[in-house]
């Protein structure tokens, strides 16, 4: 069965230290989305991203976060300085299309993300 | 986006069926129920959705009510690797984003 691949399982930064984290998303998927979740907290949000462009994102999302395509296959995260409340579970998630309030959304493993 | 209320746990045995509830009295006529799980801290898991039909899959049984002001999340015969936090999420249709709560952790027990 397809799935959403993540890398890597676990990064360590230090604090102002930019970040890449890499998704290799479901194949025929065009949908594609990042979810934090800070350790003991729910799962958050961040952006979604089609066609080459953000399709919605959060107020958690601001500038220092930034998301692209740079090949058919890779979605990645960039954090451009980070920040120690960056400490966080990072998912991507993809899904085949979105129809009003229909699109199953395929989550990866996540990425463990440590600011030091 | 209309709000959900699970429990925030629930215990089952091995081998019976767990019902999981959820509220969400101010759903919108075409907003979907959608339920993920989470182990550990691994990825949300997609189990099952719906709009108002009853649905089943491999996995997992979803009971609406005719008035869709609540849903059930229905396990047959749950396993210990069915222990996990369960979400009950209603999708919004003008967005793309799902809105995860707290949901339920589901113990089940040998």
């Amino acid at each position: 069965e397809p799935e959403v691949t993540q890398t890597p399982s676990h990064q360590v930064t230090q604090m102002g230290q930019e970040v890449i984290l890499r998704c290799v998303p479901i194949s025929n998927h065009l949908y594609f989305y990042w979810y934090r979740q800070i350790l003991g907290q729910k799962v958050e949000f961040l952006v979604s991203f089609y066609n080459n462009e953000i399709s919605e994102k959060s107020e958690i999302f601001d500038d220092q976060f930034s998301v692209e395509r740079p090949d058919g296959s890779n979605f990645t995260l960039k954090i451009r300085s980070t920040k120690l409340e960056d400490s966080a579970m990072y998912f991507c998630a993809s899904s085949v299309e979105w129809i009003a309030g229909t699109d199953t959304q395929y989550f990866g493993p996540g990425t463990r993300l440590t600011v030091l | 986006d209309a709000k959900t209320t699970q429990p925030p746990s629930m215990d089952c045995a091995e081998g019976r069926a767990a019902n999981l509830p959820c509220n969400h009295s101010t759903i919108s006529g075409n907003e979907y129920v959608y339920w993920y799980r989470q182990i550990h801290s691994q990825g949300p898991q997609y189990i099952i959705h719906g709009l108002k039909n009853n649905e089943t899959n491999e996995m997992a049984s979803l009971i609406i009510t005719e008035d869709r002001k609540s849903s059930t999340l229905i396990l047959p015969h749950a396993t210990l690797r069915d222990t996990a936090v369960y979400y009950c999420i209603v999708k919004e249709t003008s967005g793309s984003r799902l809105t995860f709560g707290e949901g339920t952790q589901l113990t089940v027990n040998p």
